[in-house]
């Protein structure tokens, strides 16, 4: 059965202060793993596609990478405004209209 | 545009009303998704259509009618919902190219947040 597995499901920081966010995958057969951040409220927003172990996308302070197994979130010197829950979805070569979610990290990062 | 609009934004309803969600995207993408979010959750999948028929349906229950008029718009009709059905509606859509891997993400809009009284 496919799944996603988050973790952790909460993280505080320290502004300036770099983590990384994990994401756990079974999938039979990936087509895409993606992430996406969620604010309070709101629907999620688009962040990265990643489509084979190796790959990585960055934008800003937030670096995707992506292996057979997992994938993180790597944050660096995040700011306040990161604040948001992280959400990993995944995507299979055998039913490709059904995203697999994951239940997210809360992210939190005080001033 | 790269943006779905939902509305109405926020819906208070009884148990016996009748209401209608609805969604629209001008992106020219062919599947429309509605996924369902309660608080702290990740969006659980209710209907897929894809060019206009309903591909995918989550064994929801029948209190949920979804309507795909047209490939721009998405309607899901709410009749003697229930308490714990409230929750962020959401509304999605993605290109749909079998065989294909680019821009296959979903555009999500902003959802509407139900509360069954």
């Amino acid at each position: 059965e496919d799944q996603v597995t988050q973790s952790p499901e909460a993280l505080r920081l320290q502004e300036g202060e770099s983590s990384s966010l994990n994401c756990s995958y079974t999938v039979s057969g990936l087509r895409g793993l993606f992430w996406y951040r969620q604010d309070p409220g709101k629907g999620p927003e688009f962040l990265f596609t990643l489509y084979s172990a190796g790959e990585e996308k960055e934008k800003e302070r937030l670096k995707a990478t992506l292996t057979k197994k997992e994938s993180f979130l790597h944050i660096t010197a995040p700011k306040p405004e990161d604040s948001a829950t992280y959400l990993c979805a995944v995507q299979a070569w055998d039913n490709f209209n059904k995203f697999y979610f994951g239940s997210g990290t809360k992210l939190n990062v005080k001033p | 545009d790269t943006e779905v609009t939902q509305t109405p934004k926020h819906l208070v309803m009884g148990m016996t009303n009748k209401k209608s969600l609805k969604c629209e995207q001008h992106m020219g993408h062919r599947a429309m998704y509605w996924y369902k979010q309660k608080a702290k959750k990740p969006p659980e999948l209710m209907f897929v259509y894809s060019y206009e028929k309903l591909s995918i349906n989550e064994s929801v229950p029948s209190r949920f009618s979804p309507e795909c008029p047209n490939s721009s718009l998405l309607n899901l009709h709410l009749h003697a919902l229930q308490p714990e059905d409230s929750a962020l509606y959401l509304c999605a859509s993605s290109q749909e190219r079998a065989g294909a891997r680019s821009n296959e993400k979903l555009f999500f809009g902003s959802g509407t947040q139900l509360s069954v009284l």
